[in-house]
């Protein structure tokens, strides 16, 4: 399976800032996802990041408040802007590999803290 | 929707012995189902993958089964040990047209195993 690495791997942060979480794939994938675990919550999908093209966001998640680049197939960035208390979660990479793309591999994911 | 149900929220167990997790879908038209486990604060390693066609999947200790038509899948953990001490995420991909990899989680079940 890919070695996936974010970076950072936590922060605390002011309200009304933003920050960019980075991670790096050790090989060349199709796929890659963000997703988002509040706190005593599962995860959520965020987007999935398009190599090349804008990211396709799901229902109740937009651009501006989350912007995502994916520059080439091992690197994507997920930015957190204008946060609040509310975007305190860990903040997970994800990559699909494996027979049809079929097996989702994680990274170790960041986790944010907004005072 | 598709949602996903695991039970029990929580278990603790003596070192050494056999349990079972539990783990319900409403939609029973999914590709396949995932089991991680996800340690504190840290991110998700993917445990077994068992695609819709496949009954079920095994490594090592751990024994995954799926039984679609009635939205249900188990995860087997043999002489547990303390190691074995994390959450275990359910996680279902649904079967639809073009290229959906969006995952759909229970909330887990955090599993202590005491020496």
């Amino acid at each position: 399976s890919a070695v996936i690495s974010q970076k950072p791997s936590r922060d605390i942060c002011q309200r009304g800032t933003s920050l960019t979480i980075q991670c790096q794939v050790d090989s060349q994938v199709t796929m890659m996802f963000w997703y988002r675990q509040q706190p005593g919550q599962s995860l959520t999908l965020i987007a999935t990041a398009n190599q090349g093209s804008e990211a396709t966001y799901e229902s109740g998640f937009v651009i501006d408040k989350f912007p995502i680049s994916r520059p080439n197939l091992t690197f994507s960035t997920l930015t957190v802007s204008n946060m609040s208390p509310e975007d305190s979660s860990i903040y997970l990479c994800s990559v699909a590999q494996g027979i049809s793309a079929g097996e989702l591999f994680f990274g170790e994911g960041s986790r944010l803290t907004v005072l | 929707k598709q949602e996903v149900t695991q039970i029990p929220a929580a278990l603790s167990v003596p070192e050494g012995e056999n349990l079972v997790l539990n783990c319900s879908f409403t939609d029973s038209a999914i590709y396949n189902l995932q089991w991680f486990r996800q340690d504190p604060g840290k991110g998700l390693t993917s445990l077994l993958l068992i695609q819709s066609s496949q009954r079920e999947q095994t490594s090592g200790r751990l024994n995954a089964s799926l039984d679609k038509s009635s939205g249900r899948s188990t995860l087997y953990i043999a002489a547990s040990q303390p190691g074995d001490s994390a959450t275990y995420l359910c996680a279902v991909r649904l079967r639809s047209g073009g290229s959906n990899y969006k995952l759909t989680f229970g909330k887990g079940t955090l599993l202590t195993v005491n020496p």
